[in-house]
């Protein structure tokens, strides 16, 4: 089945650095990924669409400088918070549609706190 | 403005006490309904799509069922390890892949 590998699974860094996160589609291509945010309780909240080739497009309120999305390859997209502070902490997932389009696989997630 | 509703919250059932779950949605022009579980501090895991009112799939003690305007995970005899956090998904319109998470059941099966 189609497989989406997410690094790292958890990241504690300083308030004001930033911090890369990967998402790569194992056995298939994803000219398309999305990123997702997860706070405690509450459900997935869709940030941004990933598009590879292009910019990626981000959804209302969320700033485009603070989480740089580059889609490098038809198999990686990373998601970068910059200047990170607390209220960033959260669990990041990624998601993208497989080749069959039955069911959209997510990645593991990575579970960021900043301190 | 497109929702989704998943209810209850949070559900306890002692184990091999059946039970369902309920997603509603308002989304016009439904393009596939997606149930996923998630455990804690894991990506949801796909359980299964639907795509028209009427259809069923099953799996294992699991059965998803879809009527015009929601719905129904069915947990037959559920086991401890069915515990996890249940969430429903639709396509924000028909020809985008971006999806609307409902809040999710958080169910717990005791021994």
């Amino acid at each position: 089945g189609a497989v989406v590998s997410q690094h790292p699974s958890w990241v504690i860094c300083k308030s004001g650095t930033s911090v890369k996160i990967e998402c790569r589609s194992l056995d298939f291509q994803a000219t398309t990924m999305f990123w997702y945010r997860q706070f405690p309780k509450q459900s997935l909240m869709l940030m941004a669409t990933s598009n590879e080739g292009s910019k990626a497009t981000y959804e209302q309120g969320v700033e485009k400088d603070k989480f740089l999305i580059n889609h490098a390859s038809l198999t990686l997209s990373t998601l970068t918070v910059t200047s990170a502070h607390p209220e960033d902490s959260s669990f990041y997932i990624c998601s993208a549609p497989p080749p069959d389009s039955h069911g959209y696989t997510f990645g593991s997630g990575t579970r960021l706190t900043v301190v | 403005e497109d929702q989704v509703t998943q209810s209850p919250e949070a559900l306890r059932l002692q184990e091999g006490e059946s039970s369902s779950l309920n997603c509603s949605y308002t989304v016009s022009g439904l393009r596939g309904l997606f149930w996923y579980r998630q455990d804690p501090g894991k990506g949801p895991e796909f359980l299964f799509t639907l795509y028209s009112a009427g259809e069923e799939k099953e799996k294992e003690r699991l059965k998803a069922t879809l009527t015009k305007k929601e719905s129904f995970l069915h947990i037959t005899a559920p086991k401890p390890e069915d515990s996890a956090t249940y969430l429903c998904a639709v396509p924000r319109s028909y020809n985008t892949d971006k999806l609307i998470f409902g809040t999710g059941t958080r169910l717990q099966v005791f021994p």
